[in-house]
């Protein structure tokens, strides 16, 4: 079955604790990405990866690291985590978005991690 | 002023009835138009694909794009209970990574 897994589903951490967050799919597609879901705001991309060693910025980066070491698994990194950083996070993967096709264009999310800092 | 703009409602419906659900955008250059749904606590699922302007359906549902208005529709008929979720709008350019999504709109379709 498709899937991208991520783990924890829910955490309550303490201000300045260092956290990650895993995310792994088992599709081998190459396109991952992380997204925070936040009320009124709608989901907003953290940082998103082309393949392996390849990331890059999306539109609210800060405070986060990404690493892609291997192509399944696609780690959010806190490293300071702050209240500011509660929210819902979505790990997620595709096919190469650049492409045409409904395949290209489906994303496969997970089932969300809902992090809370105190 | 945001990329993509949605009414986030919450919307409710009495079952059997049309939904519309809509969203605005100011890149002219969006080509590909998604809409995405999304049950509680769970992670968001593709619903409808569509490429540039014209109509899609697929069973009780429709997409519209109408790219000289820079508005996209997606209308559920005979809507069902199983059809309360949040649905969100999203699109991309051609060749851009980035996909950009409308903040979700609530549905509730009541028995």
């Amino acid at each position: 079955e498709a899937q991208v897994t991520q783990n924890p589903r829910y955490l309550i951490t303490v201000t300045g604790k260092k956290l990650t967050v895993t995310c792994s799919q088992n599709m081998n597609h190459e396109y991952m990405s992380w997204y925070r879901q936040d009320p009124g705001l709608g989901l907003r991309q953290i940082y998103y990866s082309m393949n392996v060693e390849v990331t890059d910025k999306g539109d609210v980066p800060e405070g986060y690291k990404v690493s892609r070491k291997e192509k399944r698994n696609f780690p959010l990194i806190l490293e300071s985590p702050s209240p500011n950083q509660t929210s819902l996070y979505f790990c997620a993967s595709s096919l190469k978005p650049s492409s045409g096709t409904v395949k290209g264009n489906t994303i496969y999310f997970g089932e969300g991690s809902w992090l809370t800092v105190v | 002023q945001k990329e993509v703009e949605q009414d986030p409602g919450p919307l409710s419906v009495p079952e059997g009835a049309i939904v519309s659900l809509n969203c605005t955008y100011s890149n002219s250059a969006f080509q590909y138009f998604m809409w995405y749904r999304q049950y509680s606590r769970k992670g968001p699922e593709l619903l409808m694909y569509t490429y540039s302007s014209g109509n899609k359906e697929d069973g009780r549902f429709t997409a519209q794009v109408d790219k000289s208005s820079k508005y996209i529709s997606l209308f559920i008929r005979d809507s069902q209970p199983s059809d309360s979720a949040t649905y969100l709008c999203a699109m991309r350019e051609t060749g851009a990574n980035n996909l950009f999504f409308g903040t979700g709109t609530r549905l509730t379709v009541i028995p």
